[in-house]
């Protein structure tokens, strides 16, 4: 049973498309999040979601919207995708705010060309 | 936002040996987390820690958490050939968000056979 999973794990798509990635979590997690890996490996945090509310958007170009329709989904919705959006898409839970033991899921890999 | 100093950025080690990386930062953190990301899928908890000064060991990993709750390291002792991945720090500083899971840039581990 996987705890964290995302879909798609690879999504090549074109300049401009509006594209989802989806995360589900059957951990019974309160708490999800979208991170972002660059090329460096730097791991970013874009969103954090308690009970289906927002609780952290860094500074994320509008053209990302996350939506959490009950706090065991967190999708991403990208908007106009540019070449620079091209990155590891993470997404993950725990149990509560503090972030411990956070599960993180296999990853999107998006290419935009 | 909040930065933290992971060092050193790689490693090119022979199996057998030991390894130690470690994490810096100039303000107070109340948790320090220590993950790995194999090629390929999201990064996986090793070891958390919540007190200063705690040490805490799991199999050949041991990690600490500093007194001055600014740093903390990872020991891998007798690497083998399958430690090889990015390893990453990460926490939540003192005074910012329980939700915002802060993490270093990583160390990339390499170990010969």
């Amino acid at each position: 049973d996987t705890a964290v999973s995302q879909t798609p794990k690879y999504l090549v798509t074109q300049m401009g498309n509006d594209k989802s990635i989806k995360c589900e979590q059957n951990l019974g997690h309160d708490t999800m999040y979208w991170y972002k890996q660059d090329s460096k490996k730097f791991l970013k945090i874009m969103f954090s979601y308690n009970n289906k509310e927002l609780i952290i958007n860094e500074t994320v170009p509008n053209r990302f919207s996350p939506k959490s329709p009950d706090k065991a989904h967190l999708n991403l919705h990208i908007n106009s995708l540019e070449l620079g959006d091209s990155a590891v898409y993470f997404c993950a839970s725990t149990s509560q705010g503090w972030g411990t033991e956070a599960f993180f899921g296999q990853g999107t890999r998006l290419t935009v060309v | 936002g909040q930065q933290l100093n992971q060092s050193p950025q790689s490693m090119f080690i022979q199996e057998g040996e030991d390894v130690s990386m470690n994490c810096t930062s100039s303000s107070i953190f109340n948790t320090w987390l220590w993950y790995k990301q194999d090629p390929g899928e999201g990064p996986v908890l090793l070891i958390a820690l919540y007190k200063a000064g705690e040490l805490t060991s799991n199999g050949r990993l041991t990690a600490q958490f500093g007194i001055t709750r600014k740093d903390s390291f990872l020991n891998i002792s007798a690497s083998i050939p399958s430690d090889v991945g990015i390893y990453f720090c990460a926490g939540h500083h003192s005074g910012g968000s329980n939700y915002k899971l802060t993490f270093g840039k990583g160390t990339l581990l390499t170990v010969n056979p």
